[in-house]
């Protein structure tokens, strides 16, 4: 079964806009991280939240986690045309161990200048 | 660059060749995977190795064979696919086995269409 979700599956804002993206799972985890992939590109690892931690901060980049409701929040501040991407969390499994990370279906965000 | 090179970028096979697909880390890590990404689906997990070891088959058809002769190379042999597998083929690595911070280095990908 798809462990995580991302919502929304599109989002399109203006330059210097905020742009929110959020992830559910299904299983408990071990840490939850957030990935983001140009058109045709590999992914490229954003930040990573353990499950002991509430909010984390990388740059213009604010993660938080809620594992009582098993989501969490990829905020992304001032944002510029070059944000443009998708964007996916991924979880891991403390029944699966520690090298299953399951990713979801991604937000594809658009910013335009 | 993410010091995962994955070869070849595109590939284009009939239902009878045999190709591989082929990965390489130049980064001293001690797990590597196969994802599979298809349009509009998830990322999909097919195998990973940790210290040369296959620790996860995720279900995977048999007409895709992995092989990890080292740590650092990564293979993925393909024999008679179907076109329904045509798709981006991403490896990744990880410093996976005792400790690390969990996070995979991606390659580029290679997209595969099956004719």
């Amino acid at each position: 079964s798809q462990q995580g979700e991302e919502d929304p599956q599109a989002l399109s804002i203006q330059e210097g806009e905020n742009a929110t993206m959020n992830c559910s799972y299904k299983t408990s985890i071990n840490n939850l991280q957030w990935y983001r992939q140009n058109s045709g590109r590999g992914l490229v690892h954003l930040i990573l939240i353990r499950s002991n931690e509430r909010e984390k901060h990388s740059g213009r980049l604010r993660v938080t986690l809620d594992t009582s409701k098993k989501s969490s929040s990829l905020l992304i501040t001032a944002s510029r045309a070059a944000d443009t991407a998708s964007y996916f969390c991924a979880t891991d499994d403390v029944t699966s161990g520690t090298y299953k990370y399951i990713f979801g279906t991604g937000t594809r965000l658009k910013v335009l200048a | 660059e993410t010091g995962v090179t994955q070869t070849p970028r595109h590939l284009v096979m009939g239902m009878t060749n045999k190709k591989s697909l082929k990965c390489e880390q130049h980064l001293g890590h001690n797990a590597m995977y196969w994802y599979k990404q298809s349009a509009k689906k998830p990322l999909e997990l097919m195998f990973v190795y940790s210290l040369e070891e296959r620790v996860e088959n995720n279900s995977v058809p048999s007409r895709f064979s992995p092989e990890c002769p080292n740590s650092s190379h990564l293979f993925l042999h393909l024999h008679t696919l179907q076109p329904e597998d045509s798709a981006l083929y991403l490896c990744a690595s990880s410093q996976g086995a005792g400790g690390g911070t969990g996070e995979l280095f991606f390659g580029e990908g290679s997209r595969l269409t099956v004719l």
